[in-house]
């Protein structure tokens, strides 16, 4: 079965303290895998696209890893407005996305 | 430029009712793909469509349609509504099926 694993659930960290979110994935014909971030109330925001084992996307203290079966979020140096539900999608055959249920991240100050 | 719109925000409706929600892509976006979200879970997958045409379909019963419009905007249409199908409704766009997706804030739909 076609499934996005995203672990942990919930991470509460201090403000400086880098740690990394983890997705999981067992997706026939991967074409591509996504990362957005999402605030309450609103839609997801795009982050990075990863296409093949071995990619590596930075922006700001996010840095995202891609390998045959996971992708990591590594989050260095986090500080409170990096708070939000990180959420992980792989396109697969047939143009499907399939999303994990996210990681709720909170960074306190 | 403005980002992907949808209408309206906020919905509530009763068991049996049918309800269509509008969505307005990023323009020059061609795709536009909906998602149901329920609370503390990732978007589920409902459809996609590119350049009119259904490209994509999630394992939604058929009670769920959608379409897209010459200027590439998407109607997503749900019939005989049922408890369950209370959620956040999110549409997507981008520049064609496969790219990097930028999603509107979503349809709060609720059922009574």
């Amino acid at each position: 079965e076609d499934q996005v694993t995203q672990s942990p659930e919930a991470l509460r960290l201090q403000e400086g303290e880098s740690s990394s979110l983890n997705c999981s994935y067992t997706v026939s014909g991967l074409r591509g895998l996504f990362w957005y971030r999402q605030d309450p109330g609103k839609g997801p925001e795009f982050l990075f696209t990863l296409y093949s084992a071995g990619e590596e996307k930075e922006k700001e203290r996010l840095k995202a890893t891609l390998t045959k079966k996971e992708s990591f979020l590594h989050i260095t140096a986090p500080k409170p407005e990096d708070s939000a539900t990180y959420l992980c999608a792989v396109l697969g055959n047939f143009n499907k996305f399939y999303f994990g249920s996210g990681t709720k991240l909170n960074v306190k100050p | 430029d403005a980002g992907v719109t949808q209408s309206p925000t906020h919905l509530i409706k009763t068991r049996g009712q049918h309800v269509t929600l509008r969505c307005s892509p990023i323009s020059g976006h061609k795709s536009v793909s909906w998602y149901q979200q329920v609370l503390g879970q990732g978007p589920q997958f409902i459809f996609q469509y590119y350049e009119k045409e259904e490209r994509g379909r999630g394992n939604f019963p058929d009670r769920f349609s959608a379409r897209q419009f010459p200027n590439y905007s998407s109607e997503l249409n749900v019939n005989a509504l049922l408890l369950g199908d209370s959620a956040l409704y999110l549409c997507a766009s981008s520049l064609k099926g496969g790219q990097p997706q930028h999603f509107g804030d979503g349809t709060r739909l609720s059922i009574l």
